[in-house]
């Protein structure tokens, strides 16, 4: 069975400086990977995803992922963060070749940007 | 165009009684899958709807069922429900199901005492 393990739960940060926050996957086939942002009281959103090709993902609001398949490792980065990209981070894994849409979610990292 | 739409929003039951929780996808949209959300177990799929046929299904009892009409709106039904049911109930859509770029609506909250 799949399994995503989002290694920090709580990642504070200073406003303007950069976060990584880290993923790894467990998985015996292809796959695609995700990451999700959750603002408070609200569903989640895509940031970004890497079905194949380019290793390095690029999102929205300024985050970027790579995708490592030797460390089994998808993390999320952001140069410099705001105020606003307080809020919490899911990666996720599906099975690729065409499986329909079942996401395996970690357990979520909340980033915190303090002024 | 108008996002994946979630009804109700709040709701309150108890232990034992059912729930019956819509939701309406992005025009367009023909799959419809459903997480459940708990501080304890984070994200957990339920189940895939597409065309009407349940694809794909998760690891709850079957107390948890749901379905999908002609138009695409889906509907998911908890009978007996468990003070561990509470949770958020995320429903999302995605055109065709297979490129794992869901949109997701605000959920609908839970809570059985």
């Amino acid at each position: 069975a799949q399994s995503v393990t989002q290694l920090d739960s709580q990642v504070p940060v200073f406003e303007e400086a950069p976060v990584e926050l880290r993923c790894n996957y467990s998985s015996s086939v292809s796959v695609y990977l995700f990451w999700y942002v959750q603002y408070p009281n609200q569903g989640l959103q895509l940031l970004l995803k890497y079905l194949s090709g380019s290793t390095l993902v690029k999102g929205i609001n300024g985050f970027e992922a790579e995708f490592n398949k030797s460390q089994t490792s998808f993390h999320l980065r952001k140069p410099s963060v705001h105020i606003s990209d307080t809020a919490e981070y899911f990666c996720a894994v599906s099975e690729g070749q065409g499986g329909s849409e079942k996401l395996v979610f970690g357990k979520g990292t909340k980033l915190t940007v303090n002024p | 165009k108008a996002g994946v739409t979630q009804t109700p929003r709040y709701l309150i039951k108890t232990r034992g009684q059912q729930v019956t929780l819509s939701c309406s996808p992005i025009s367009g949209h023909r799959s419809v899958s459903w997480y459940q959300q708990t501080p304890g177990q984070g994200l957990q799929f339920l189940f895939e709807y597409f065309s009407e046929t349940q694809r794909n299904k998760g690891n709850f009892p079957g107390r948890f069922s749901g379905r999908q009409f002609s138009n695409s709106r889906s509907e998911m039904n908890v009978s007996t429900l468990e003070l561990g049911d509470s949770a958020l109930y995320l429903c999302a859509s995605s055109f065709d199901g297979f490129t794992g770029e869901l949109f997701f609506g605000e959920g609908s909250r839970l809570t059985v005492l």
